[in-house]
């Protein structure tokens, strides 16, 4: 069974820092892309950003909302993906997906994370 | 930067055909994906590859695309296809959701 389970969120001061993780199992870890999707409160859902896979070598995609400040790298050697996130603004509060692209884009999603960048 | 268009809201009866479209500049070349996204759980893949049904998703959903325009089309909404609904493609950059059409079945 295809399992994506997101951990790393609370409360983060404006400025501050954050890592998420995200931990797979039940499929080929290494083969798949990964992907980072947001959803503040009462929004629509906004692609954060990816990594691809190793045969890609491990190209990275930001939205230019978070350009600069996040960044999404993987461990395939602990099924892991992370998105750091670096200079948070209170506009960056959401909860935040992973998800992968195996055949299809996002057929599987965690249960998501909470982040709220608040003083 | 790149953007989909979606209408905010769609509404029908029970057994009607609801119509959601979403429009792109990069539709004719990139194609469009559909999820499903209910309160507090995760959203479902429900249309692929413009017009492809994912196993297990019920026959009533289904896809099309025609130049810069997708459309998601459930025939005989139920009320339990009530949610929201966003449409997906990428550019050169990268991923870019719609902003979302709210879907009532009453």
């Amino acid at each position: 069974e295809v399992q994506l389970v997101e951990s790393g969120g609370g409360l983060v001061q404006p400025g501050g820092s954050l890592k998420l993780s995200c931990a797979a199992s039940g499929f080929t870890f290494s083969d798949s892309a990964m992907h980072w999707v947001r959803q503040a409160s009462g929004k629509g859902l906004e692609w954060v950003g990816r990594t691809r896979n190793k045969a890609n070598n491990y190209a990275t995609a930001y939205a230019a909302s978070v350009k600069g400040r996040f960044i999404i790298s993987r461990d395939d050697s602990k099924n892991t993906a992370y998105l750091q996130m670096n200079s948070l603004k209170t506009e960056d509060t959401a909860v935040y997906y992973c998800t992968r692209v195996w055949q299809q884009p996002f057929d599987y999603w965690g249960q998501g994370t909470l982040v709220t960048v608040s003083s | 930067s790149y953007e989909l268009t979606q209408p905010p809201s769609v509404s029908v009866s029970p057994g009607q055909t609801a119509r959601i479209t979403c429009s792109g500049d990069a539709l004719p070349q990139k194609y469009a994906y559909w999820y499903q996204h209910k309160s507090g759980q995760a959203p479902v893949l429900v249309i692929y590859e413009d017009s492809k049904r994912p196993s297990g998703i019920p026959e009533r959903f289904s896809g099309s695309s025609s130049g810069t325009m997708a459309t998601l089309t459930i025939s005989g909404a139920q009320v339990e296809d009530e949610a929201d609904y966003y449409c997906y493609s990428t550019d050169s950059s990268g991923g870019v959701f719609g902003g979302g059409t709210k879907l009532t079945v009453l």
